[in-house]
């Protein structure tokens, strides 16, 4: 069983914070991992995605990946209160195994 | 670049009834997926096409569920009979090659919000 943990909510950060979000994942043949941003009835829209160890940003996104750890986060700085949703991790071995996601609360 | 398709949006049918689910994937994506999505939970993976040809069915009820691709492009899903643990969003995706490096970014329709009474 293929499993990706992500840390559990309700996440709720001040307007113009940083959110932290985590995630750690079983399967060492996981190749490369995604960010999903789901809105309330909506579906996941891809926002980042990593495939090296190391740190990627992209505007306030920034995502960290450590292979060794089988961990992967997501930093989104400068919190706005459009960034509130949940965000699911994904981790992909040709297919995706998803995380329950974090709910995010960014108050003004 | 028309991003996938889906229909219907919204779905209501009674216990043991049929239902059939509609996607239409971005162009030239050869990889669609099939996912369930429960309150609450993250999307868990169904069926997946490489073209018209099944690589993994593995969590497909298929005593109740049947997913086809025969042309390579559309595709479609059908529960029956429902049950009423079927209440849940069916999500389509799609990505270029899911053979493409391992990278294989998953790109999603609405979905469509089945509710079995």
């Amino acid at each position: 069983q293929k499993e990706v943990e992500q840390n559990s909510g309700p996440l709720s950060v001040p307007e113009g914070a940083i959110a932290s979000l985590n995630c750690t994942y079983s399967d060492r043949g996981s190749q490369s991992f995604f960010w999903y941003r789901q809105y309330s009835g909506k579906s996941p829209e891809l926002i980042m995605s990593i495939y090296s160890n190391g740190d990627k940003e992209d505007g306030r996104f920034t995502a960290q990946l450590n292979k060794a750890s089988q961990y992967v986060s997501l930093l989104i700085r400068d919190s706005q209160p459009s960034d509130s949703a949940t965000y699911l991790c994904a981790a992909n071995d040709y297919k995706l195994s998803f995380g329950a996601g974090t709910t995010v609360t960014v108050r003004a | 670049e028309a991003g996938v398709a889906q229909s219907p949006r919204y779905k209501i049918i009674e216990k043991r009834q049929s239902v059939a689910f509609w996607c239409n994937p971005i162009s030239g994506h050869a990889t669609l997926y099939w996912y369930q999505q429960i309150l609450g939970q993250g999307p868990k993976l169904l069926i997946q096409f490489q073209n018209n040809g099944v690589v993994d069915d593995s969590q497909l009820p298929k005593d109740r569920f049947s997913a086809e691709r025969l042309k390579g492009v559309d595709s479609t899903l059908k529960i029956q009979p429902a049950k009423l643990e079927d209440s849940a969003v069916y999500l389509c995706a799609s990505s270029l090659d899911r053979l493409a490096g391992g990278h294989n970014e998953q790109f999603f329709g609405p979905g469509t919000r089945l509710t079995v009474l």
